[in-house]
């Protein structure tokens, strides 16, 4: 079945940086656009950022362009957030999500992870 | 940037129809795609290409899209249906996904 699995999160202070990880299994990651979507405590979804199957496109929310970069390893099956200049409203839970085939819905989600900046 | 809009909440006796709209410019346009989260879970897609069902979700939601409005419909609502839920667009133009804020939907 498939699953998603994030780690990495934690503690961290504001202006450092932290990357978080997501690991796949149960379907054949290298076909698939992933997304990470974060959710702020007691707060809605916001979509973080998008990387294609092959690695070569990616886009960011206005938020957090020029400081976070997505990246994947599709050998490893694990998709990467990579988090500088953290900021105190950068507090969230951090979900991967698989983008459908077809068009730009999340159909698979992790459990999330939760990163925490603060001083 | 495009945005959505939601009411914060809803109510709704158990046994009756809730509705949760969901407004953008030309919403119409969209592909529109819901998503239901229960307290302390990640999202679970609900609605697809505003009327698609996944497989495992129940009948009783359905999707409509037109005009400036989206509208997902929770018809014989249950107890169990009590849960936030949002609406997703990909905005093309700016390669970027949109949320809308959320509808906290309380049954009776």
């Amino acid at each position: 079945q498939v699953q998603l699995v994030e780690s990495g999160g934690g503690v961290v202070q504001p202006g450092r940086s932290l990357r978080v990880s997501c690991v796949v299994s149960g379907f054949t990651f290298g076909t698939y656009a992933m997304h990470w979507v974060r959710q702020a405590p007691g707060k809605g979804l916001e979509w973080v950022a998008i990387i294609s199957n092959d690695g070569s496109e990616n886009y960011y929310a206005d938020s957090v362009k020029g400081r976070f970069s997505i990246s994947r390893d599709n050998s490893k099956n694990t998709l990467f957030l990579q988090m500088n200049s953290l900021r105190v409203e950068d507090t969230a839970v951090y979900y991967c999500a698989r983008e459908s085939v077809v068009t730009v819905y999340f159909d698979y989600w992790g459990q999330g992870t939760l990163v925490t900046v603060s001083s | 940037s495009y945005v959505l809009t939601q009411p914060p909440s809803v109510s709704v006796a158990p046994g009756k129809t809730a509705r949760i709209t969901c407004g953008g410019n030309n919403i119409g346009g969209y592909s529109v795609h819901w998503y239901q989260q229960k307290p302390g879970q990640a999202p679970v897609l609900l609605i697809y290409y505003d009327s698609g069902r996944p497989s495992g979700i129940p009948e009783r939601f359905s999707g409509s899209n037109s005009g400036n409005t989206a509208t997902l419909t929770i018809s014989r609502v249950e107890a169990g249906d009590e849960a936030d839920y949002y609406c997703q667009v990909w905005h093309t133009g700016g390669h970027q996904g949109v949320f809308g804020g959320g509808t906290k939907l309380t049954v009776l």
